[in-house]
């Protein structure tokens, strides 16, 4: 199956600095998926991200579908961005299974 | 709009115990899924159902079975629950599994422990 990694595993931020998340996948899709997962477990879509680039507010992401690759932008980060942060993918030839990565860890301290 | 509603919330059971996760969705969407959350990792999809009347395997669909009961609910069942199925559970849905373009919407998961 589709692979999907996630870089780097947990990042720590002072409040104010921007940060760049990193997912890769290991075959073709056509279907993307940012997600925040807040301290309460909550699950927050981001953006929905198969190709180009895309902001809402601080946040912005941008997908390379050809080079199997998507970067999510957090710039002037505040505490209330901690938690996790997560790529799913979902294939060209399957339109049902969505894998998601193993998440990006982003602390904000004060 | 309630969006996507998971109950319950909170679950502790013993092993070999039996149980139905409910979720249900108010947006008219096509397909719907559930998924696993284990500690320090992502989401793994146990079943989807891309519309009604139809289910499908994902990735760990051992020791589970689902019901699409309607449009609107996806029922999750353990037959004999074991310590290995302690887990956060969330269900998802999105417009269509058929159409490619479209993004998935979670509830806010059921955490089962089994004991």
């Amino acid at each position: 199956g589709i692979q999907v990694e996630q870089s780097p595993p947990d990042l720590i931020l002072q409040e104010g600095a921007n940060s760049t998340l990193r997912c890769n996948f290991s075959d073709s899709v056509n279907n993307l998926q940012w997600f925040h997962q807040n301290p309460w477990g909550q699950l927050i879509n981001l953006f929905y991200i198969p190709s180009g680039t895309k902001q809402n507010g601080r946040l912005s992401a941008t997908t390379v579908a050809t080079e199997r690759y998507s970067l999510l932008y957090i710039s002037s980060s505040q505490t209330t961005d901690s938690g996790v942060y997560f790529c799913a993918v979902r294939l060209n030839t399957n339109a049902g299974k969505s894998t998601f990565g193993d998440g990006t860890t982003l602390t904000v301290k004060p | 709009n309630a969006g996507v509603t998971q109950t319950p919330k909170f679950q502790v059971l013993k092993t070999g115990q039996s149980m139905t996760l409910q979720c249900a969705q108010d947006m008219n969407h096509n397909s719907m899924y559930w998924y696993r959350q284990d500690p320090g990792m992502g989401l793994r999809l146990i079943y989807y159902s891309a519309s009604e009347g139809t289910t499908d395997k994902g990735e760990v669909p051992n020791g589970y079975n689902v019901s699409r009961l309607n449009k609107r609910e996806f029922s999750l069942r353990l037959e004999s629950a074991a310590p290995s199925q302690t887990s956060v559970y969330f269900c998802a849905s999105s417009e269509s599994g058929i159409a490619l373009y479209n993004e998935q919407f979670f509830g806010p998961g059921t955490r089962l422990t089994v004991l």
